[in-house]
């Protein structure tokens, strides 16, 4: 069973309008959590990380929220532009001595119209 | 320079041919990895070296040899591959494989088709 759940698994949206993304996790004991964009065919860019001991962090438009204790965590997107049109992967780390090893979930794939 | 390049960007290969895949980053990580994503499939790990050295191969096919020759290449050498392994290949880098923050760089990937 994939210890990392996202949700929903695709949705459209209107340029210049806001979405939130999911993202629940199982994965214990818990290190870290990372928001990526991937463009089609292209490499996972970093839009977030965040500890345990962090609530929000923000970047440009994007802003992730987590919750440690109920293992969840958002991405809001706010104002989207058509370039915001990708996949975005929640990527959970266990302990530091995960030996490499993130769990990522399978993306929510966003298309924003104009 | 926080680039991981990838080379070639698109690969087309037969069954029977021998090709690698290159991997390069000059950030001074000493953690880098080959993942294989399928279409609208996450990441899935394949090898990750740290200080130049195999530390995990998640069971992957002997058709697929990784090699470290320094700390900033990572090779993927390619032979004898099924038309299934049809995938993009990506690679990415951080500063160690273990450590409370490691930001994971990727390269852009290789598209991989096996005819």
């Amino acid at each position: 069973k994939n210890q990392v759940e996202q949700s929903p698994q695709s949705l459209i949206i209107l340029e210049g309008k806001n979405c939130t993304l999911q993202c629940n996790y199982t994965v214990s004991p818990f290190s870290n959590l990372r928001w990526y964009k991937q463009d089609t065919g292209r490499g996972p860019v970093s839009l977030t990380i965040m500890t345990f001991s962090e609530n929000t962090k923000s970047n440009g438009r994007y802003t992730a929220t987590l919750d440690a204790d109920t293992k969840q965590s958002s991405l809001h997107i706010t104002a989207s532009q058509l370039s915001d049109s990708a996949s975005y992967i929640c990527v959970v780390s266990a302990s530091p001595d995960s030996w490499g090893k993130f769990q990522f979930g399978a993306g929510t794939q966003v298309v924003v119209t104009p | 320079d926080t680039e991981v390049t990838q080379t070639p960007k698109h690969l087309v290969m037969g069954m029977t041919n021998k090709k690698s895949l290159k991997c390069e980053q000059h950030m001074g990580h000493r953690a880098m990895y080959w993942y294989k994503q399928k279409a609208k499939k996450p990441p899935e790990l394949m090898f990750v070296y740290s200080y130049e050295k195999l530390s995990i191969n998640e069971s992957v096919p002997s058709r697929f040899s990784p090699e470290c020759p320094n700390s900033s290449l990572l090779n993927l050498h390619l032979h004898a591959l099924q038309p299934e392994d049809s995938a993009l290949y990506l690679c990415a880098s951080s500063r160690t494989d273990r450590g409370l923050i490691e930001k994971l760089f990727f390269g852009s990937g290789t598209q991989l088709s096996v005819l």
